[in-house]
């Protein structure tokens, strides 16, 4: 079952803006990872930010965490062509080991 | 430092027919897990194998099996293939697990006709 519920389903932007995807979970979690996934192909490892933390960046992406709302946000700013992908949250509850639960990812279009 | 890779690419398999898929992992990596990826279901987590032993395991029929070898390379198979289990099937590796970032491959493309 996906714990994750991301949010839009699908982001159309045009190059040069800001574009921001959300994810909600419902379980306690460890830490929380952004994937990027191009046309089915693997998935690309983002960032990963620990339950006890609340923002982090990297590079042109900031993901923030709030731990109450169980919910993440992650923004890319001045968008590319090149980050049109799918985008996929995945949070690793306390305990699981490593078995990652996957939101069904926001497709975001970047328009040049 | 060479990614993560699975073999083969795709594949394309009859009803019935059983398939082996291989993962290896990043150097030093001791967990690898695999996911189903359909259009349907999402991404789905089968199993974790962490030192040769399956650490978790998710909802598969017991037709989805695994293991994992003692230079951490894995494989998973699945018997009596269906054609629902046409799907991309990811491998992931992580250092340790649980609080370590999990690297995907490219995955392989499985059709079952």
């Amino acid at each position: 079952s996906q714990q994750g519920e991301e949010d839009p389903q699908a982001l159309s932007i045009q190059e040069g803006e800001n574009a921001t995807m959300n994810c909600s979970y419902k379980t306690s979690i460890n830490n929380l990872q952004w994937y990027r996934q191009n046309s089915g192909r693997g998935l690309v490892h983002l960032i990963l930010i620990r339950s006890n933390e609340r923002e982090k960046h990297s590079g042109r992406l900031r993901v923030t965490l709030d731990t109450s709302k169980k919910s993440s946000s992650l923004l890319i700013t001045a968008s590319r062509a090149a980050d049109t992908a799918s985008y996929f949250c995945a949070t690793d509850a306390y305990g699981h080991g490593n078995k990652l639960v996957f939101g069904a990812g926001t497709i975001l279009r970047v328009k040049s | 430092k060479a990614g993560v890779t699975q073999t083969p690419r795709y594949l394309i398999k009859t009803r019935g027919q059983q398939v082996t898929l291989s993962c290896s992992p990043i150097s030093g990596h001791r967990s690898v897990s695999w996911y189903q990826q359909t259009p349907g279901q999402g991404l789905q987590f089968l199993f974790e194998y962490f030192s040769e032993t399956q650490r978790n395991k998710g909802n598969f029929p017991g037709r989805f099996s695994g293991r994992q070898f003692s230079n951490s390379r894995s494989e998973m198979n699945v018997s009596t293939l269906e054609l629902g289990d046409s799907a991309l099937y990811l491998c992931a590796s992580s250092l340790a697990g649980g609080e370590t970032e999990a690297f995907f491959g490219q995955g392989t493309r499985l059709t079952v006709v």
